[in-house]
């Protein structure tokens, strides 16, 4: 139980072209997503929280216009890279925290690495 | 601010080694303790767990005690399968409830047969 889907796993995108990553919590209701990115060989790095029904809350040094993030529903979050440069290559992987009985903490999308070109 | 801070990897061990990997934390208050698990080209999976002092988490023959006098959770396994090759990543969320994780840096685990 407690599942977060990711999608997509993998994307290859030019410069200058947007990305749009999507997390949906298949079994439960997300109020808040968090969106973590993690470089090669490196810890994961907590970009945002999202907040359903209201704007996402960025982390010092993560630029709110580039990192476009929505939660519109409680079970769907989505985290927008804008006019992508290869400095943005990274893997971004997403996180719901999930409350009340024993599926209670947190769980993991699988993931998505992105490639820019 | 809060931090946590693991053992430099990659660790190499063979199989049926004892694993320690050590973490230790900086909090204000009394963190929830974690430890997470990610395979290569994988997300993160929860390995273990602590949410108070003293408590030790286990899973698939890994433990971690939380000890609030030295401020760790140190994961331990007693005999590693190749299977267990992956990077671990110990991870605390503050009291405050902001449902924020924050990781050390994570340790490279390389199994040999």
């Amino acid at each position: 139980g407690a599942v977060v889907s990711q999608h997509p796993s993998w994307v290859i995108c030019k410069s200058g072209t947007s990305v749009k990553i999507e997390c949906r919590s298949l079994d439960f209701q997300a109020t808040t997503m968090f969106w973590y990115r993690q470089f090669p060989k490196q810890s994961l790095m907590l970009m945002a929280t999202s907040n359903e029904g209201s704007k996402a809350t960025y982390e010092q040094g993560v630029e709110k216009d580039k990192f476009l993030i929505n939660h519109a529903s409680l079970t769907l979050s989505t985290l927008t890279v804008t006019s992508a440069h290869p400095e943005d290559s990274s893997f971004y992987i997403c996180s719901a925290r999930v409350t009340g009985g024993d599926r209670s903490g947190y769980t993991f999308g699988s993931g998505t690495r992105l490639t820019v070109v | 601010g809060d931090s946590v801070t693991q053992m430099e990897g990659p660790v190499t061990l063979s199989e049926e080694a004892f694993l320690t990997i050590n973490c230790t934390y900086t909090a204000t208050g009394y963190p929830s303790l974690f430890w997470y698990v990610q395979y290569p080209g994988e997300g993160l999976q929860l390995l273990l767990k602590a949410t108070k002092a003293d408590d030790k988490g286990s899973n698939k023959g890994f433990e971690a005690t939380y000890r609030k006098e030295t401020t760790s959770f140190h994961l331990e396994k007693g005999s590693v399968q190749v299977s267990d090759s992956a990077v671990y990543f110990c991870a605390l969320s503050d009291r405050a409830n902001t449902g924020k994780l924050i990781f050390g840096q994570g340790t490279t685990l390389q199994v040999k047969p």
